[in-house]
């Protein structure tokens, strides 16, 4: 049981460019979301999903892009790269909102 | 919007002594449920523990257990006993029906042997 996987766990981005964080879990958990950690602040909201299909903002949305074709994946885009979304990112699920997250192992980011 | 305050940024306690860390949130909702996580050095996000607000009974889990106190949107986690391991971050966190979990800043608890 892998729970909540997440790749790449490091990379090295320049300014401009684009890619995706992969996010996977295998507990058919509805609830899903990204978070990013920054130094001497607490984990804030990216996005979130309730379900397939299903996706909202968080707290600080801009500069990336979810979509939830499937329950098992939420992948993270980030369309143009910056220097200020350098940053640990965590993915998270749960059986509903409610209920505790599962966390995968953060992506630390670094854009030049 | 809700929000969540750790006012602790460092704490320190000795080995086998016990230590509280503070929380207190904003909310005008009446049911919602709180968390405590610890982030060890290596980064993972631990569950300590997890308080529905409409149970009056304070959550307990071996030697972690918490003082909710509703009305004064308050809830401190209490370690007894505390051991090396015990060693990280601590972030407070709320969240309510299928909204938005809501993260505080996080306590350092540094353990002295």
């Amino acid at each position: 049981n892998a729970g909540v996987t997440q790749t790449p766990k490091f990379q090295v981005l320049k300014t401009g460019q684009s890619m995706t964080l992969q996010c996977a879990q295998d507990m058919n958990h509805e609830y899903m979301s990204w978070y990013r950690q920054d130094p001497g602040m607490g984990l804030r909201l990216i996005h979130y999903s309730v379900g397939a299909g299903i996706t909202d903002q968080g707290e600080v949305p801009n500069g990336y892009n979810v979509s939830r074709s499937t329950t098992e994946d939420f992948p993270l885009r980030l369309l143009s790269a910056a220097p200020s979304q350098t940053s640990v990112y965590f993915c998270a699920s749960s059986r509903r909102g409610n209920q505790p997250q599962h966390f995968g192992d953060g992506t630390r980011l670094s854009i030049l | 919007a809700q929000t969540v305050t750790q006012s602790q940024p460092e704490m320190s306690v000795q080995e086998a002594e016990t230590v509280t860390l503070s929380c207190t949130y904003d909310t005008s909702e009446s049911d919602y449920y709180l968390f405590w996580y610890k982030q060890p050095p290596s980064r993972q996000m631990i569950l300590v523990i997890r308080q529905e607000a409409y149970k009056q009974q304070n959550a307990t889990e071996n030697r972690f257990s918490v003082n909710f106190q509703k009305a004064a949107k308050s809830f401190s986690l209490k370690i007894s006993d505390s051991q090396l391991g015990d060693a990280a971050m601590y972030f407070c966190a709320y969240i309510q029906g299928a909204q938005k979990l809501v993260f505080g800043q996080g306590t350092r608890l540094t353990i002295n042997p």
